[in-house]
């Protein structure tokens, strides 16, 4: 079980916008923690998408954006594309573990 | 360019001790704020953090996983080595190194995985 809790799968036709949640604790997002997205295509590494909550590194589409509430967080992607197709992981720092999280990742399907 | 890259065993046997190292180039591991952590992902499953070490050698393990791993740099070589011992056929994934940077505070980039199997 991870943490941080990611629902396994979520769809999208071309265009529409899908939005991906992440719920932690009071030990984690709760806390205050910044929360990072990466984006994972099957056979590679993941890549970095959003840190500090809401921030895209350079290259990263603006369609990609990342907020934050309580013990939540959440990735959406607007304007979806065929090529966002893949599996999405939050992550964040837990003080009860003393250490980094990540969630369970969810599975983008673009319909 | 910032490059990290995987090397160790494909293949291990169950109890033995698991040594991968992290060869990096384009950052240095004497910068202040510099870390450098240690990935896992079980083949279809999610990932999950091992442990990281930074530019001041402070280090942090996974609180499940800490009896069994030790993390070491060597900033004259640009390698970060990774230690886990008693490997388990559970333990068979892939495993990622990632620089974690002073700007974002995040795992990027990755380095490209090494795919490690543990079976007699």
């Amino acid at each position: 079980q991870s943490v941080l809790t990611q629902p396994p799968s979520v769809s999208g036709a071309p265009g529409q916008r899908v939005t991906i949640s992440c719920t932690g604790s009071s030990s984690n997002i709760g806390a205050g923690y910044d929360v990072y997205w990466y984006q994972q295509f099957p056979g590679t590494a993941p890549k970095l998408l959003i840190y500090g909550n809401n921030n895209r590194p350079s290259g990263v589409p603006d369609r990609f954006s990342g907020s934050k509430s309580g013990t939540s967080a959440s990735l959406a992607i607007t304007g979806l594309q065929a090529e966002d197709e893949a599996d999405y992981y939050c992550q964040s720092y837990d003080s009860s573990l003393s250490g980094r999280v990540f969630g369970g990742g969810t599975k983008l399907t673009v319909l | 360019q910032i490059t990290l890259k995987e090397s160790g065993p494909t293949l291990v046997k169950p109890t033995q001790t698991l040594t991968l190292t992290c060869t990096f180039s384009g950052f240095s591991l004497t910068t202040t704020g510099v870390g450098v952590g240690w990935i896992r992902q079980p083949p279809g499953k999610a990932l999950e953090w091992l442990a990281l070490i930074y530019w001041n050698d402070d280090k942090r393990y996974s609180p499940s996983l800490k009896s069994r791993l030790t993390i070491t740099k060597d900033t004259s070589k640009n390698q970060v080595v990774l230690t886990m011992t008693n490997m388990d056929p559970v333990d068979t994934g892939t495993y990622y190194c990632a620089l974690n940077d002073t700007v974002t505070h995040g795992f990027d980039p990755w380095g490209q995985g090494t795919l490690v199997t543990v079976s007699s």
